[in-house]
């Protein structure tokens, strides 16, 4: 199976909003309520932000949300900061046929 | 806390083995499941395969057949072994715990480079 698809690239000045959308499929993301996402600093470990397309983990910021709308996933930075400059994957359950997890891409995330 | 420490080898040459082992810490392995996932240069995350500690496993379609998950439960460490290695099994490899019911990864291991070269 394909990867889900980011865009390679997003950014914003410190306290505008962004979005990111991951799109996948009827058998991904279009069929389950299983997407999370991730940020990731360069040389540090991948930190999980939104699990079951909305829900944040303790200790994430509110300044954090995520949506679905059909096949297509979207994170959502409000209140940019500096330290949000990441890149930021999303990460799909992909069925019944034992395909695991999909990950998109990766989309970097430039605070201006 | 949860905590996963990583170790392994980090340079191979074309055709050996790859074997990373993961230790874990702060949480039993029979209430959840653990993953390994890479990242190789200049490309996204792939999520390489699945245990639980019945043994079960699940790997994804372009590795099976050269990837092995394995897991000790006395010693708390599970296991990633991939054979026959290339330059584009060159990556960084991270394991992490594994929410089977919401497929979600929420600790990760620090990571391990792993260099495939003649």
């Amino acid at each position: 199976q394909s990867a889900l698809t980011q865009p390679p690239s997003a950014s914003g000045s410190p306290g505008q909003s962004v979005t990111i959308s991951c799109t996948g499929t009827d058998n991904d993301i279009g069929g389950f309520n299983y997407v999370s996402w991730y940020q990731h600093h360069p040389d540090k470990v991948p930190r999980l932000i939104i699990y079951e397309v909305y829900q944040r983990p303790s200790g994430v910021p509110d300044r954090f949300s995520g949506s679905k709308s059909g096949s297509t996933a979207s994170l959502t930075v409000s209140g940019l900061q500096p330290e949000d400059e990441a890149d930021y994957y999303c990460c799909s359950y992909a069925g019944a046929n034992n395909f695991g997890v999909l990950f998109g891409g990766g989309t970097k995330l430039t605070v201006l | 806390q949860v905590y996963l420490q990583q170790s392994g080898a980090g340079l191979l040459k074309p055709s050996e083995t790859l074997s990373l082992t993961c230790a874990v810490f702060g949480r039993p392995l029979n209430d959840y499941y653990w993953t390994w996932i890479r990242q190789s240069p200049g490309k996204g995350l792939l999520w390489i395969g699945e245990i639980n500690h019945n043994g079960y496993t699940n790997y994804s379609p372009s590795l099976r057949g050269r990837v092995t998950i394995s897991l000790d439960t006395s010693t708390k460490q599970f296991f990633l072994r991939l054979s026959a290695v290339t330059a584009a099994d060159t990556a960084m490899y991270y394991c992490a715990t594994f929410d089977k019911a919401t497929y979600y990864m929420d600790f990760w291991g620090q990571g391990s480079q792993v260099t495939v070269s003649s």
